[in-house]
């Protein structure tokens, strides 16, 4: 199975500065179709996840435009550009290009 | 609007059996890849297994041979069959739905407790 690790595992942020996240996986994922399936998701205390952003850089339905997805091959970033106080949570990134699927551990952000 | 609804958890003892259902609605749940992932208490997320909408079916070598994950097109439900349960198969388990262009989780269930205890 693809293994997926993330950096920093916490992040204290002030409001208003920008925060980044990055990911690296185990092995390639770029898909055999040419795609690359590297998803970012949220999670805030008590909720479900939510899809932020999936092949690497495409914005869900919704998401501000102040989050932002980028990298190739192994190794992804999230990033975002000024921190708002409904950001906290536990962000994962998510790996699909195996049927086999794999999340990284999950960065915690909270505010300083 | 999409809404998909987790039943059938609670409390169980080791080596018993759960069945748990999502039932979906505001899309064409034939024609989607579903997923069950789960989430022990203070941990992250884990991927369990997936259904595609030809009824291929895919999952994590943690489940591997105990889980069966099925979909009734006709109920617009999604199944999760879990069998030998474990004590470390306590989780809140989530259905969540693929985006249609993508493979990537774009809506899912508030999730279900299991619970595996004696």
């Amino acid at each position: 199975d693809i293994v997926m690790t993330q950096t920093p595992l916490s992040s204290p942020v002030t409001l208003g500065q920008p925060a980044s996240i990055s990911c690296r996986s185990s092995q390639s994922l770029v898909h055999s179709d040419g795609n690359t399936y590297l998803s970012w998701l949220h999670q805030r205390p008590g909720q479900p996840p939510r899809l932020l952003i999936y092949e690497i850089s495409n914005r869900f339905s919704g998401v501000p435009d102040r989050f932002s997805g980028s990298g190739a091959g192994t190794d992804f970033t999230l990033k975002i550009s000024r921190v708002e106080a409904e950001d906290v949570g536990v962000y994962y990134c998510m790996q699909t290009a195996q049927t086999s699927r794999t999340f990284g551990q999950g960065t915690k952000l909270e505010i300083k | 609007e999409v809404q998909l609804l987790e039943s059938g958890g609670g409390l169980v003892q080791p080596g018993g059996s759960l069945r748990l259902s999502c039932a979906a609605s505001g899309f064409t749940f034939s024609s989607f890849v579903m997923n069950w992932v789960r989430q022990a208490p203070g941990k992250g997320l884990e991927w369990v297994s997936t259904i595609g909408s030809g009824g291929s079916t895919y999952y994590a070598d943690s489940v591997k041979g105990r889980f069966s994950i099925s979909r009734d097109n006709s109920k617009n439900t999604l199944y999760l069959q879990m069998n030998s349960l474990r004590a470390e198969d306590t989780a809140i388990y989530y259905c969540a739905k693929d985006i249609e262009e993508a493979l990537a989780p774009d809506n899912w269930g508030q999730g279900t407790l299991v619970t595996v205890s004696s």
